[in-house]
C-alpha cells in the first residue's frame, strides 16, 4: 500500500501568515492527490483535486504543488476561517491513503 | 447541488451487523464511482471501499475485506455498504463520497460498536 506522511502535524500560525503543508508519498502517484479541509464537527471539504488544481469556489489563498511524491498545501495569507485541519488523500493505487492531517491552530 | 445524505447509523454490540445507505441527488448517480470513508473519535480520516458506476468492481482497505460489502442501486440512487463481524475499532462517523477523487461528501452517520 501507498503511505502518504504528512507534515507537520500541527503549526500554530498568526492571521497573515503564510502557511505551507507537505504530503510525501512511499511511492510515485502522478497527480492523484486532493487536499480537504475539516472543521470540527463537519464533513471534509476538498480544496485542490489532481495535485494543483482549485476547486471551484475555494479562496485564491489557497494553492498547492507537487507530482509524483512531493506534495505541498500553500495558504498564502491565512485569514480566522483557515484554522482548521487539513488532510492530503492519494487516489492512485487500488487502496486509497490519507495523510494523518495538519492541525492549524491560532498562535 | 450535488446531495449525499448517508443514514443506517447507529449503536450495536461487537460481532453485530449494520447496514449503511446513502441517498444520492443532484448529479447523474449511475456516472461516478462513490466511495465509503471514516474517521473514528478524534482521529484522522480512512478510506474504506468503493465502487465502480456499474458495480462491476470493488475495493476494500484491508481491515474491512470479507467483513464490510460495498454496493449500489443505480435506478434509486442509493449506495450501501453491509458492515458484519463489527468490532470495536469500527466505531466512527462513516461518510459517503462522490467519484473517484473523493470529491463532495455526505454529513456521515455514526456509528458505535460497544457491549
Amino acid at each position: 500500500d501507498i503511505q502518504m506522511t504528512q507534515t507537520p502535524s500541527s503549526l500554530s500560525a498568526s492571521v497573515g501568515d503564510r502557511v505551507t503543508i507537505t504530503c510525501r508519498a512511499s511511492q510515485g502517484i502522478r497527480n492523484d492527490l486532493g487536499w480537504y479541509q475539516q472543521k470540527p464537527g463537519k464533513a471534509p471539504k476538498r480544496l485542490i483535486y489532481s495535485a494543483s488544481n482549485l476547486q471551484g469556489g475555494v479562496p485564491s489563498r489557497f494553492s498547492a504543488s507537487g507530482s509524483g511524491t512531493e506534495f505541498t498545501l500553500t495558504i498564502s495569507s491565512l485569514q480566522p476561517e483557515d484554522f482548521a485541519t487539513y488532510y492530503c488523500l492519494q487516489h492512485n493505487s487500488y487502496s486509497y491513503t490519507f495523510g494523518q492531517g495538519t492541525k492549524v491552530q491560532i498562535k | 447541488e450535488v446531495q449525499l445524505v448517508e443514514s443506517g447509523g447507529g449503536l450495536v454490540q461487537p460481532g453485530g451487523s449494520l447496514r449503511l445507505s446513502c441517498a444520492a441527488s443532484g448529479f447523474t448517480f449511475s456516472s461516478y464511482w462513490m466511495s465509503w470513508l471514516r474517521q473514528a473519535p478524534g482521529k484522522g480520516l480512512e478510506w474504506v471501499a468503493n465502487i465502480k458506476e456499474d458495480g462491476s468492481d470493488k475495493n476494500y482497505v484491508d481491515c474491512v475485506k470479507g467483513r464490510f460489502t460495498i454496493s449500489r442501486d443505480n435506478a434509486n440512487k442509493s449506495l450501501n455498504l453491509q458492515m458484519n463481524s463489527l468490532r470495536a475499532e469500527d466505531t466512527a462517523v462513516y461518510y459517503c463520497a462522490r467519484g473517484s477523487t473523493v470529491g463532495e461528501w455526505g454529513q456521515g452517520t455514526l456509528v458505535t460498536v460497544s457491549s
